[in-house]
Parts: structure tokens; C-alpha cells; sequence
């Protein structure tokens, strides 16, 4: 089976624009989960949809917000870019039971000047 | 106090060597416990999960969970230097939230 891929891998943006992330999981996935990774905050939790529903939220702010297809992929949104924003984002993907292996996604890098 | 608390490193043993690498939750209704390995530059790639008390094996690796002291562990013996890396612990509640904690960065001296 083919793993996560995460599009696009890297990206540049200014303070005040916006990010659209993309994630599509293994085949058969249902659940995709959205992380943030700084080496300041380890991996912080954003979200997880399961069956196109946001399952599980993280602590943070409305400028992040995500959805998922009906073919389980999933996209991120972030708005109103600020420099604290620069991370790696990182999916996940899991069949969708509670207590399921997750696999991640290479990540996407953003850096936002 | 974190909801999942790792081993402050950097941790660094000789090859050969046995690593203990430790990790503390907080949340007791937590069910999945899982340990990842992360190289330098690379996404999250799993190595172990444990969901029952007690001691589980799978080649160098032996994961350890207690629930009653709410501690979980991974003993890599026979350490490599393919083994330098950052190890990531991670709680699963019921609600299916997962939790990480900041990763203990092993290296293996040759």
C-alpha cells in the first residue's frame, strides 16, 4: 500500500496570508489526524476527522481549522499567518478505531517571513 | 504538570549498550500507549504499542507498561547507532486523542 503523502512539502508564506495543507492516507484510512511540530513544543495535536467529522480538537486558535472528503482526505487550513506559525505540519493516518497505530505523512514545511 | 512526560535527554550510551527510555502520563482513563522513532529530518515512524500491563518484545525493543503507576517504557538492547534518534511517546485517551510527549533524543556512540 502506498504511505500518507503530504502536499505540498515545502512552502513560503508572509504574515497575513493564508495555507491550505493537504493529506491524503493509506488506502482504507478513515481517520487523519493533524500535528504541529516545532522544536520549541515537541508535536502539539491541531485535529482528527474520522469519516469527515472533526473527532478530536487541540488547543488551537480558530486561524486553524481542517476538513475531510468523503475519499478521506483531508486539508488544513491556517489564516492570518503569524511568524509563530512556522513548523512542520505533520498527518497521520489510521484505520479509525480508538487506540489504532497511526502513520504519518512526511510533513509539510512552512516558513512564514 | 504535561500530560506525557518523557526522560529529559539528550541520552547517549555506547553501542552494545541497553537504552531505558521512560515515559509518564498523567490522563488514567488512557488506553494505547505507543513509542515512535523520529530521525533528523524525518516524520514520526512506529516502532511499538502496548495496551495490556506488563512487558512486550519485538526483537531489540521491549515495551513496559504499568497502569497503576501510569508509566510506560522502551529498553532498546543491543543498542546500534542506526538507533540515534528521537523517541517519541504517545497516550491514546478512549476519545481517541492522542498525546505526545517531547521525545528523549538517544545517540549511540560507536
Amino acid at each position: 500500500k502506498a504511505g500518507v503523502t503530504q502536499t505540498p512539502r515545502y512552502l513560503i508564506k508572509t504574515r497575513g496570508q493564508q495555507v491550505t495543507l493537504s493529506c491524503s492516507p493509506i488506502s482504507g484510512h478513515r481517520s487523519v489526524s493533524w500535528y504541529q511540530q516545532t522544536p520549541g513544543q515537541g508535536l502539539q495535536f491541531l485535529f482528527e476527522y474520522f469519516s469527515e467529522t472533526q473527532r478530536n480538537k487541540g488547543n488551537f486558535p480558530g486561524r486553524f481549522s481542517g476538513r475531510q472528503f468523503s475519499n478521506s482526505r483531508s486539508e488544513m487550513n491556517v489564516s492570518t499567518l503569524e511568524l509563530g506559525d512556522s513548523a512542520l505540519y505533520l498527518c497521520a493516518s489510521s484505520p479509525g478505531l480508538v487506540g489504532d497505530t497511526q502513520y504519518f505523512g512526511p510533513g509539510t514545511r512552512l516558513t512564514v517571513l | 504538570q504535561k500530560e506525557v512526560e518523557q526522560n529529559s535527554g539528550p541520552l547517549s550510551v555506547p553501542e552494545g549498550a541497553i537504552a531505558s527510555l521512560n515515559c509518564t502520563y498523567s490522563d488514567r482513563v488512557s488506553q494505547s500507549f505507543f513509542w515512535y522513532r523520529q530521525y533528523s529530518g524525518k516524520s514520526p515512524e512506529l516502532i511499538m504499542s502496548i495496551y495490556s500491563n506488563g512487558d512486550k518484545e519485538d526483537g531489540r525493543f521491549t515495551a513496559q507498561l504499568n497502569k497503576a503507576s501510569q508509566y510506560v517504557s522502551l529498553l532498546i538492547r543491543d543498542s546500534q547507532p542506526s538507533d540515534s534518534a528521537t523517541y517519541l511517546c504517545a497516550v491514546n485517551t478512549n476519545a481517541g486523542k492522542s498525546t505526545f510527549g517531547d521525545g528523549t533524543t538517544l545517540t549511540v556512540k560507536p
